[in-house]
């Protein structure tokens, strides 16, 4: 199957310091990759959605200019958050779809970044 | 708008027995497809089943299947011969057609555990 990864896997970060994570598509090509946020035990919350070579759409009451969204290739994206505080502390995963591949139009998602913001 | 809602925060199974997670959808578009998720501990999301809104055909894949009962608008997984390996939290999820980019949209997901 289709494999994501997802670059780190854990980071502790201090308050006010910016985080950049980054979401690849290893064997395929992504034409749209997904970003989610998760608190313990709870579902996945989507933040945006990004198309390589264009802007992310953010979820409404995701602040854009908190948690940046560059979709550079068709293998990469990355999520950075900036000027980071203990709230932004969560579960991140990203997800990529292979648009071009309508038989096999599942998501598949990274392994998850776990941020501590101290 | 789409909705998916999972009613049961957590089930308990005896190993090797049988355990359906329920999973009802709400939406008006004509065509869309339904997934299985699950999430151990670790984190990664693993794709179990699909099951699009046209088959005819209930999914199956290895141990799991999937109950698709349309006009009740219900998908619900069936694991059968449950593995203390299954211990884990279990989201369905649906995108529309119509959806943007292929969106999925979640439920709160059941914890689902294994007892040897």
């Amino acid at each position: 199957g289709a494999v994501v990864s997802q670059h780190p896997s854990r980071v502790i970060c201090k308050s006010g310091t910016s985080v950049k994570i980054e979401c690849r598509s290893l064997d395929f090509q992504a034409t749209t990759m997904f970003w989610y946020r998760q608190f313990p035990k709870q579902s996945l919350m989507l933040m945006a959605t990004s198309n390589e070579g264009s802007k992310a759409t953010y979820e409404q009451g995701v602040e854009k200019d908190k948690f940046l969204i560059n979709h550079a290739s068709l293998t990469l994206s990355t999520l950075t958050v900036t000027s980071a505080h203990p709230e932004d502390s969560s579960f991140y995963i990203c997800s990529a779809r292979d648009g071009y591949n309508p038989s096999t139009d599942t998501q598949y998602f990274g392994p998850g970044t776990r941020l501590t913001v101290l | 708008a789409q909705k998916i809602t999972q009613t049961q925060p957590g089930m308990f199974v005896q190993e090797k027995e049988a355990v359906t997670l329920d999973c009802t959808y709400d939406t008006s578009d004509p065509s869309y497809g339904l997934f299985w998720y699950k999430q151990p501990s670790s984190g990664e999301m693993i794709f179990l089943i699909y099951q699009g809104s046209y088959d005819q055909q209930n999914a199956t894949e290895g141990r799991y299947s999937l109950n698709f009962q349309k006009a009740r608008k219900s998908a619900n997984l069936v694991i059968s011969a449950s593995q203390l390996g299954d211990s884990a939290m279990y989201f369905c999820a649906m995108r529309a057609v119509e959806a943007s980019y292929g969106k999925l949209t979640f439920g709160q997901g059941t914890i689902l555990t294994v007892h040897p």
